[in-house]
């Protein structure tokens, strides 16, 4: 059974820096991995997918990748900003298992 | 606009009392699925459905009944209502992935919630 990892839980950084967040995964025979964004009570946002022949996907200040073999994927933010604050969370195949997700604090 | 809908947004109910969220969608997805979210177990799986008269369970399927009679419509039916089932339910829908033949990315598009309450 596929089993999805984010890790930190939590991060909180200041407003300007950049940030990476992780996502591993424990079958390597996926066919995606989305990230989304989550607001407090809210629904989920899709941010970014990646197809499993892929290895990255950019858009704005976001770029994600994938390395299957590792089972591994990253979120980097650029040069983060107050807004970007929410929890983060990867999900991996159609039927989307989902990671626990990141907290994402940036202060001002 | 291409959204997920669903209702009720928001539903106070009392154990037994059978009840329907209702979902669906405008962008002729074939797949659709219901999520639960709870704090410190994330986002569970309870029901989905491949296309029309196609379902199957997901990871918490007790309790809840689905049923997929035309294309952009999946209800999620709570018949007999237990304080366990208060959470907040997501709907979810894809138009498929290159792997079902649908030709679509997998990309998953989520409503904006349901936060039901059984007392």
């Amino acid at each position: 059974k596929q089993e999805v990892t984010q890790i930190p839980a939590a991060l909180s950084v200041p407003e300007g820096e950049n940030l990476v967040l992780n996502c591993s995964f424990t079958d390597s025979a996926i066919y995606n991995l989305q990230w989304f964004r989550q607001d407090p009570g809210k629904g989920l946002t899709s941010l970014l997918l990646i197809q499993s022949s892929q290895r990255e996907q950019t858009s704005g200040r976001l770029n994600a990748s994938l390395d299957k073999s590792s089972g591994r994927s990253t979120l980097y933010i650029a040069a983060s900003q107050p807004g970007d604050s929410a929890t983060y969370l990867c999900a991996v195949n159609l039927r989307m298992t989902f990671g626990s997700g990141t907290q994402l604090t940036v202060l001002p | 606009e291409a959204q997920v809908t669903q209702n009720p947004r928001y539903l106070i109910t009392v154990t037994g009392k059978k009840l329907t969220v209702t979902c669906s969608q405008n962008m002729n997805h074939e797949y659709m699925s219901w999520y639960r979210q709870d704090p410190g177990l994330g986002l569970r799986q309870i029901y989905y459905s491949m296309n029309v008269e196609v379902t199957d369970k997901g990871d918490v399927p007790e309790g809840y009944k689905v049923s997929r009679k035309e294309k952009r419509n999946f209800p999620l039916i709570l018949e007999s209502p237990s304080p366990n089932q208060t959470s907040l339910y997501f709907c979810a829908s894809s138009l498929g992935t290159l792997a079902s033949g649908s030709g679509g990315t997998g990309e998953l598009f989520f409503g904006e919630g349901s936060r039901l309450t059984v007392l």
